[in-house]
């Protein structure tokens, strides 16, 4: 069975820290990984990854991609209280198009 | 550039009576996805629409749930009759859907479902 599963299930930091969360996967069919954001609403988009060791950043979020060992990690480098939010990691497979959501973290950045 | 919009926002209804919730995804985009999101659960995929047509139900829990995709540019999703456990938030996600490495899903701000 096709399945996503992320760790840790919650982490609290403090601001200033850096932070690493960690998606793995077996999903048959892999087509792309892909990272959100959900504060207190809709979950928004992050990231798309489609091929291993090449990383996407975006101000102090990174990520990477490892299909040889299924897995992606998201880094947050500086946290701020801002990044307090659930972190939920999917992969989109091509066979049904369907996207598979881990359970996500719950990231606590405290001042 | 308006996104996927759901409503109602929020719906508070005593079990047995029957609830609507509705969907409107972004212009442009083939598929329409359902979701139901629990702290106990996490976020399940109830069902998929690609081109108005529904192409995976396999989430949905029981026949107490049903979903319609009458047009392009509208979605329900009906519970007859509702339970005290369908409580969670649902939301409605939709994206484009072809040939390449999956476009990200946009998703709705999400219907707040209490049922007492």
């Amino acid at each position: 069975e096709d399945k996503v599963v992320q760790s840790p299930l919650s982490l609290v930091v403090h601001e200033g820290d850096t932070v690493t969360l960690n998606c793995s996967y077996e999903v048959t069919n892999f087509r792309s990984l892909l990272w959100y954001k959900q504060e207190k609403k809709a979950p928004t988009f992050l990231f798309m990854l489609t091929s291993s060791g090449i990383e996407k950043k975006s101000g102090r979020l990174s990520s990477i991609l490892d299909k040889k060992e299924l897995f992606s990690i998201l880094n947050i480098t500086a946290t701020q209280t801002g990044d307090s939010a659930i972190y939920l990691c999917a992969v989109f497979e091509y066979n049904f198009n369907k996207f598979y959501f881990g359970s996500g973290t719950k990231l606590n950045v405290k001042p | 550039d308006a996104g996927v919009i759901q409503s109602p926002r929020h719906e508070v209804t005593e079990m047995g009576q029957e609830v609507t919730l509705r969907c409107k995804p972004i212009s442009g985009h083939n598929s329409l996805f359902w979701y139901r999101q629990t702290m106990m659960r996490g976020l399940e995929l109830l069902i998929y629409f690609n081109n108005n047509v529904p192409i995976d139900d396999s989430g949905m829990p029981e026949d107490r749930f049903s979903a319609k995709m009458p047009n392009a540019s509208f979605s329900t999703l009906k519970i007859q009759p509702s339970e005290p456990r369908d409580s969670a938030v649902y939301f409605c996600a939709s994206s484009v859907l072809g040939q390449g490495p999956g476009q990200p899903q946009h998703f709705g701000d999400g219907t707040r479902l209490s049922i007492l």
